[in-house]
């Protein structure tokens, strides 16, 4: 496709429930990144990934949080043991590059977790 | 604290009429500057960004930014708006990280919204 897919676009989990979240980027971006987005937040950084290598996890909120993109393109977020506040619009971003500030970033339409 | 404030929350506007929707930053490093927006159950969508050289960055849809070093800002304007400008944008700064790698931190978001 043209842009950066995402699924499902909406999901909902029972508290304790483990989750799993698939990113399609745009292909042969390099750089793919993970957000959060709060209600009324702005997306909040995850994890970013350089090909096949995860090059930052520090915005991951706990070990409950794990991504892996393990042939460089699609990525997936898996989220164990959800909680309410894990509940979000997760949100899937590539570029280009190997640094996402030159081309800018394409975002998916994220996938909407709602944790009961 | 590297931190990113956009002021307003939300901009009521006339159709036709100049806007400018603020952001501030704080760093004690370079840093790059982006504006995305956010149309009604649509992605984020690059508007424009800030690398080097000129201060005044035009973007799509007739917006421009201007980043001021001293002040630390980056405010988005538009001379004439139109009922379609109505979204969210949202200010975004990359900030070194470990490894050479810039990770975005973006601001609340600022809902602009257009009457006729």
């Amino acid at each position: 496709g043209a842009g950066v897919s995402q699924s499902p676009r909406y999901k909902v989990a029972k508290r304790g429930q483990d989750v799993a979240l698939r990113c399609d980027p745009i292909s042969g971006h390099v750089s793919l990144f993970w957000y959060q987005q709060a209600l009324g937040q702005g997306p909040e950084f995850l994890t970013y990934f350089q090909n096949e290598a995860q090059l930052d996890k520090s915005g991951l909120p706990s070990d409950r949080f794990f991504a892996e993109r393990p042939e460089g393109s699609v990525s997936t977020l898996k989220i164990q043991r959800t909680q309410q506040e894990d509940s979000a619009v997760y949100l899937c971003a590539s570029s280009l590059g190997r640094t996402e500030h030159r081309g800018g970033q394409y975002f998916g339409p994220g996938t909407r977790l709602t944790v009961l | 604290a590297q931190s990113v404030t956009q002021l307003d929350s939300q901009v009521p506007v006339f159709e036709e009429a100049p806007v400018e929707l603020r952001c501030n930053y704080s760093s004690s490093v370079s840093v790059y500057l982006f504006w995305y927006v956010q149309y009604p159950n649509q992605g984020l969508q690059l508007l424009l960004k800030y690398l080097s050289g000129s201060t005044l960055v035009k973007g799509i849809n007739g917006f421009e930014a201007e980043f001021n070093k001293s002040q630390t800002s980056f405010h988005l304007r538009k001379p004439s708006v139109h009922i379609s400008d109505t979204a969210e944008y949202f200010c975004a700064v990359s900030f070194p990280a470990s490894g050479g790698s810039y990770i975005p931190t973006f601001g609340r978001g600022t809902s602009l919204i257009v009457h006729p």
